[in-house]
């Protein structure tokens, strides 16, 4: 069955650095997201991404946040400057005409924690 | 704007207990309603949907329906197992157009007993 795929699992950083964050969707799906998870918090939307363009952002997804799908199959989250806050489970989603494009199938997640 | 309230956890049953987790909503239009399930250590799966009013969602003897009328969507499943121990997430998103985010409750936290 196919799934999303999220890399790396678990990622440190200092203050202040950049990270990537990096997602491969399910392969016919066209709607891609991005979410996050503060420890024992609820999930929150950061962004969806459609033909190409952001369709969607919430207020966390400031300037040093952005999005990619450089090839076709990958999906990046890219935070510029890291702060402690930052911290968190973030999740990459993916949904497509074929489920439906309302049902949205998550990513394992990576753990991002900024020191 | 959307939100979904859910029941606070944690909830703690006994094996074959019966397990209602409720969940109501606020949205502005008609929303798809969901239920994800997050495991220990793991990301968020889909557990059941329903599209419209009265539709009933169905998964792994899990069941919810969409009741317009009292804007709930309520778990339930007839007997718990160890395994369904778990986070429960009820969920909103609108059909159509270029998004559909999810708009999530705070999730409740389900441990069953042996």
């Amino acid at each position: 069955e196919p799934e999303v795929t999220q890399t790396p699992s678990h990622q440190v950083t200092q203050m202040g650095q950049e990270v990537i964050l990096r997602c491969v969707p399910i392969s016919n799906h066209l709607y891609f997201y991005w979410y996050r998870q503060i420890l024992g918090q609820k999930v929150e939307f950061l962004v969806s991404f459609y033909n190409n363009e952001i369709s969607e952002k919430s207020e966390i997804f400031d300037d040093q946040f952005s999005v990619e799908r450089p090839d076709g199959s990958n999906f990046t989250l890219k935070i510029r400057s890291t702060k402690l806050e930052d911290s968190a489970m973030y999740f990459c989603a993916s949904s497509g005409t074929r489920a439906g494009a309302d049902t949205q199938y998550f990513g394992p997640g990576t753990r991002l924690t900024v020191l | 704007g959307d939100s979904v309230t859910q029941m606070e956890g944690p909830v703690t049953l006994s094996e074959e207990a019966f397990l209602t987790i409720n969940c109501t909503y606020t949205a502005t239009g008609y929303p798809s309603l969901f239920w994800y399930v997050q495991y220990p250590g793991e990301g968020l799966q889909l557990l059941l949907k329903a599209t419209k009013a009265d539709d009933k969602g169905s998964n792994k003897g899990f069941e919810a329906t969409y009741r317009k009328e009292t804007t709930s969507f309520h778990l339930e499943k007839g007997s718990v197992q160890v395994s369904d121990s778990a986070v429960y997430f009820c969920a909103l998103t609108y059909s159509g157009g270029s998004n559909y985010k999810l708009t999530f409750g705070k999730g409740t936290l389900l441990t069953v007993n042996p």
